[in-house]
């Protein structure tokens, strides 16, 4: 049974620093990854979309990664702002049409 | 801009009352799901759809049924709602391989 799991549950950095999201799955028989962020009390942003054959997408001040064979992906923010803060969510999909989310992570931003 | 729409941002309604949620996509997804979010449980798949008139249980159907009547359109039915059924409802939409559009959510209260 696929899990997914992000550390840290939470992250608190100062406004301009560069920071790593990590998202671990344990089933490396996957179709794609996807990357959201969460606004509190809103529904659910999709920020990048990683596919199987692909290894990292980038937008903006936004990469993300993806190494199958060890079951990671990793979101990278760029010189991070405090319109950054959100819960930031990673999903997979491997096998069936639904995605399994991992838990998220709380980003705090301080200005 | 594709779009999924939950018709309701915020809905308060009574014990044993029958409540539909309903959600409508514009980019003529095959797929279309319905979870719900607690804090500390992270995201339960409810109900997905993968045609007209199909529907599969997810995680936690119980209490729950959907209908599928038109491609654009998948309702979310609560038969008779409980206390427990307070949660956060997320709709999203897809193309078989291809990433989750989400809507806004629906906070739904029973009182």
């Amino acid at each position: 049974k696929q899990e997914v799991t992000q550390i840290p549950a939470a992250l608190s950095v100062p406004e301009g620093e560069n920071l790593v999201l990590n998202c671990s799955f344990t089933d490396s028989a996957i179709y794609n990854l996807q990357w959201f962020r969460q606004d509190p009390g809103k529904g659910l942003t999709s920020l990048l979309l990683i596919q199987s054959s692909q290894r990292e997408q980038t937008s903006g001040r936004l990469n993300a990664s993806l190494d199958k064979s060890s079951g990671r992906s990793t979101l990278y923010i760029a010189a991070s702002q405090p319109g950054d803060s959100a819960t930031y969510l990673c999903a997979v999909i491997s096998g069936t049409y639904k995605y399994i989310f991992g838990t998220g992570t709380r980003l705090k931003v301080l200005a | 801009d594709v779009k999924v729409t939950q018709s309701s941002r915020y809905l308060v309604k009574r014990t044993g009352e029958k409540v539909f949620l309903e959600c409508v996509q514009d980019m003529d997804h095959e797929n279309m799901f319905w979870y719900r979010q607690d804090p500390g449980l992270g995201l339960r798949l409810i109900y997905f759809s993968y045609d007209v008139k199909m529907k599969e249980k997810g995680d936690i159907p119980e209490g729950y049924s959907v209908s599928r009547e038109k491609k654009e359109r998948f309702s979310l039915i609560l038969e008779s709602a409980s206390t427990n059924q307070t949660s956060m409802y997320l709709c999203a939409s897809s193309r078989t391989d291809y990433g989750y559009t989400f809507g806004s959510g629906t906070r739904l209260t029973v009182v």
